[in-house]
């Protein structure tokens, strides 16, 4: 199948700082692609969806100013954790589809532990 | 809304032996069903895609079958293997690119 990857895998950082993460998709292209939230032995929460070239669609109580956004190419989609805070330590998961139509398979990246110090 | 059941949450059985998880939705118009893997700490893993029109999937050991009008879904897994542990999760989507709703997950552990 479709690979999408996901960078950094592993992210420590200081309250008050930003995180960036990264999703790709490698081998296709996506117009849209989709940023989950998972917490301990929990199932995965979508936070936004992210449309390539405008601007993403938040789900019902995602801060769209804490959790910013980037869709800049068809392959590539980043989410910037801001300020972040020890409460924002998760497990964030990205996911693309090859193609629109229906039918289409969804691909998700390895995901990414952070955690907020 | 749409919401998406698994049952059991919490599965255990002996190398060998079939495994059968459980998937429910409550709105049956569905573009299509994915089961996926997920092993701890870890992304998922696609395993199969039944589109709403089929009755079922197979891959390897694996098989899923899809009852849209009762709005249920199975995941068979024949001779389990202690390889098999993993948690998995069912998602389903209502529109073609649209997102994907899931269930809570069965996290199963094989015994060897």
């Amino acid at each position: 199948g479709a690979v999408v990857s996901q960078h950094p895998s592993r992210v420590i950082c200081k309250s008050g700082t930003s995180v960036k993460i990264e999703c790709r998709s490698l081998d296709f292209q996506a117009t849209t692609m989709f940023w989950y939230r998972q917490f301990p032995k929990q199932s995965l929460m979508l936070m936004a969806t992210s449309n390539e070239g405008s601007k993403a669609t938040y789900e019902q109580g995602v801060e769209k100013d804490k959790f910013l956004i980037n869709h800049a190419s068809l392959t590539l989609s980043t989410l910037t954790v801001t300020s972040a805070h020890p409460e924002d330590s998760s497990f964030y998961i990205c996911s693309a589809r090859e193609g629109t139509g229906q039918g289409t398979e969804a691909f998700f990246g390895q995901g990414t532990r952070l955690t907020v110090v | 809304k749409q919401e998406v059941t698994q049952i059991p949450a919490a599965l255990s059985v002996p190398e060998g032996e079939n495994l059968v998880l459980n998937c429910s939705f409550t709105d049956s118009a569905i573009y299509n069903l994915q089961w996926f893997r997920q092993d701890p700490g870890k992304g998922l893993t696609s395993l199969l895609l039944i589109q709403s029109s089929q009755r079922e999937q197979t891959s390897g050991r694996l098989n899923a079958s899809l009852d849209k009008s009762s709005g249920r879904s199975t995941l068979y897994i024949a001779a389990s293997q202690p390889g098999d542990s993993a948690t998995y999760l069912c998602a389903v989507s209502k529109a073609a690119g649209n997102k994907l709703t899931f269930g809570g997950g069965t996290r199963v552990l094989v015994k060897p």
